[in-house]
This record gives C-alpha cells, structure tokens and sequence, in this order.
C-alpha cells in the first residue's frame, strides 16, 4: 500500500529565503506525482505535475523533483514570499485511474 | 485552468439530517470525480471515486450507505451525507477529471460541514 510523508510538517522562513520542502513515497511503482498548494479553509491549486519519466518540472520559482528509486521528491521555491504561505501538499498518483494518494503536507510561513 | 465549483461551501445543520453537496465542472466535462474529506490539520483522504453513469467506487473504511454518491452527468455529481452526526462534520473537497485528456485533477473549493 502507497505510503506518501511530508517533511517537515510546519516550516517558517524569513522572506527572500530558498527553500525545500520534501515528499517520500514508499512503492516506486507511480504513475505520476502532483505538488498542490492549498490556503486555509479553500481548495486546491496544482502547482507542478511530473510524471515517472521525468526528473523535473520548473514553473516561474517553482521546481520539483523527482526521484522514484530513491522514491523521493522535493519541491524548492526559490527567493520565498509572504504570499507563498500556504500548506503544500504532495500527491502520488499509482496508475492511469486519476487516483491520488496525498501526504501530510508542509504548512509554510514566509515572514516579511 | 479548469473550473470546478462546489455548493454549499459552508453547511451547518442538525444530527440526524442529511446533506447533499454539489461538485460541478463549469467548463469541461469530466468522466470521473473524486470525493475527498479532510479532517483539521490532516491530509486529504479519498472517500470515493465516481464515473459518469455508473455506481460509485468507494475506499475501504467508507460506508456507501452513509455517503451517497451520484454522478449523473459529465459535469455534475452529488455527495449525500445520510443521518448525518457530529462525527461526520469535515471539510469535503471533490476533484474533476478526465482520462486520457489531462493527468491534472482539478479541485473544487471545499464545503465545510458541521453537524450540531
């Protein structure tokens, strides 16, 4: 069974800070993976969707990573902003069903 | 992006009715819709999946008789919480996609369900 985790949990960083936020998955065997944003009490947005065959995907200051050997991914925002806090969530996608599998989920604080 | 919306957004009502919701994809059709629920400070975790014209698929641990689903169009399925008790107050969140089109789920906004 598909195990999806989040590290760390909560994060606070001070405006203008790289940073990266991680995703491990416990069956390498994925169809895809998705990192979503969600503000308190909304939806989600999707962010970035990479599928298995690929190592990477870049939107803006966004980029994510994937690594299914090591069943692992990581999502790095570069020169953090206010509005950049928010929870992002990982999702594992195991086959071509649509179905998703989430993390926990990093809540992010960007201190002006 | 894709639009999906969601009615209610916010519901409060007595234990023991029951409560419908409402996921509508405004600009696209979508074969399947997925229905999440999501406890405070936790993850989303599926409850079921719908296809269009067909019974709905629901994850282990989900009661179907509890939680009814109905997808009777390509733009619109239903999540009925039957008898519904504090236990179930949650915020409910259905997805919209569409195989072979996009990998992409695109998510409705939420309701927020408090059972008094």
């Amino acid at each position: 069974k598909q195990e999806v985790t989040q590290i760390p949990a909560a994060l606070s960083v001070p405006e203008g800070e790289n940073l990266v936020l991680n995703c491990s998955f416990t069956d390498s065997a994925i169809y895809n993976l998705q990192w979503f944003r969600q503000d308190p009490g909304k939806g989600l947005t999707s962010l970035l969707l990479i599928q298995s065959s690929q190592r990477e995907q870049t939107s803006g200051r966004l980029n994510a990573s994937l690594d299914k050997s090591s069943g692992r991914s990581t999502l790095y925002i570069a020169a953090s902003q206010p509005g950049d806090s928010a929870t992002y969530l990982c999702a594992v996608g195991s086959s071509n069903t649509g179905k998703l599998i989430f993390g926990q989920g990093t809540t992010l604080q960007v201190k002006p | 992006g894709a639009v999906v919306s969601q009615h209610p957004s916010r519901v409060i009502c007595k234990s023991g009715t029951s409560v419908k919701i409402e996921c509508r994809s405004l600009d696209f059709q979508a074969t399947t819709m997925f229905w999440y629920r999501q406890f405070p400070k936790q993850s989303l975790m599926l409850m079921a999946t719908s296809n269009e014209g067909s019974k709905a698929t629901y994850e282990q641990g989900v009661e179907k008789d509890k939680f009814l689903i109905n997808h009777a169009s390509l733009t619109l399925s239903t999540l009925t919480v039957t008898s519904a008790h504090p236990e179930d107050s949650s915020f409910y969140i259905c997805s919209a996609w569409t195989s072979g089109v996009t990998d992409t789920q695109y998510f409705g906004p939420g309701t927020r369900l408090t059972v008094l």
